[in-house]
């Protein structure tokens, strides 16, 4: 059974970066496409990119380009998202997420990590 | 803006059916998966491709698609039903983007 545990809650200022994590297991990183979904307080699900199986490549939504990046560690097991130039309205929950079927939908989710940036 | 529009708030009677819907013109060509999410709670997948449902997602759950627009549908609402709904599925760019729907409040009365 696969599952998905986040790094710990961040604050940090505008202007900084952030770097979440994201620990697989029951799986290998390798046989997942990990995507990323962040939530700011009371607004909805937002996409952010993930890897494209169908390309072999990783993906950003259009709205984060140049300030996200994706990667992974696969001697871990281990996928990051790191967003730069952290400005307040970065601030929410972010989610790794995967399909453990194969499939386009997300089945598996991680818990969420919090991050709020303040001055 | 959202390329997959949700009603922002649908209500239901307890036992009663409800459809949420979802649309887009890239739902022309791709499944939407439907999401629910609970406050404090990370999403969980409900419905996927055709009308799949995840292993332990009650029967009561299904979903359909039509033109440019998905639905889900809750046959028999319950109570614990009563959360968030999100459609997902590939933007219209055809770069194998994803989009989610601005995302639906069910409430059961």
């Amino acid at each position: 059974q696969v599952q998905l545990v986040q790094s710990g809650a961040e604050v940090k200022k505008p202007g900084a970066s952030v770097k979440v994590s994201c620990k697989v297991s029951g799986y290998t990183l390798t046989e997942l496409s990990m995507h990323w979904v962040r939530q700011a307080p009371g607004k909805g699900l937002e996409w952010m990119g993930g890897f494209d199986p169908e390309d072999g490549e990783t993906i950003y939504a259009q709205k984060f380009q140049g300030r996200v990046t994706m990667t992974e560690d696969t001697s871990t097991d281990t996928a990051y998202m790191e967003l730069s130039s952290l400005r307040s309205e970065d601030t929410a929950v972010y989610y790794c997420a995967t399909s453990a079927a194969g499939n386009d939908a997300f089945d598996i989710w991680g818990q969420g990590t919090m991050v709020t940036v303040s001055s | 803006s959202s390329e997959l529009t949700q009603d922002p708030a649908v209500s239901v009677a307890l036992g009663q059916t409800v459809r949420i819907t979802c649309q887009g013109d890239s739902l022309r060509s791709y499944y939407a998966s439907w999401y629910q999410q609970k406050p404090g709670q990370a999403p969980v997948l409900v419905i996927y491709g055709k009308n799949n449902r995840p292993s332990g997602i009650p029967d009561r759950f299904s979903g359909s698609s039509s033109g440019n627009t998905a639905s889900l549908t809750i046959t028999g609402a319950q109570a614990e039903d009563e959360a968030d709904y999100y459609c997902n599925s590939r933007d219209s760019s055809g770069n194998h983007l994803r989009v989610f729907g601005g995302g639906t409040k069910l409430t059961v009365l």
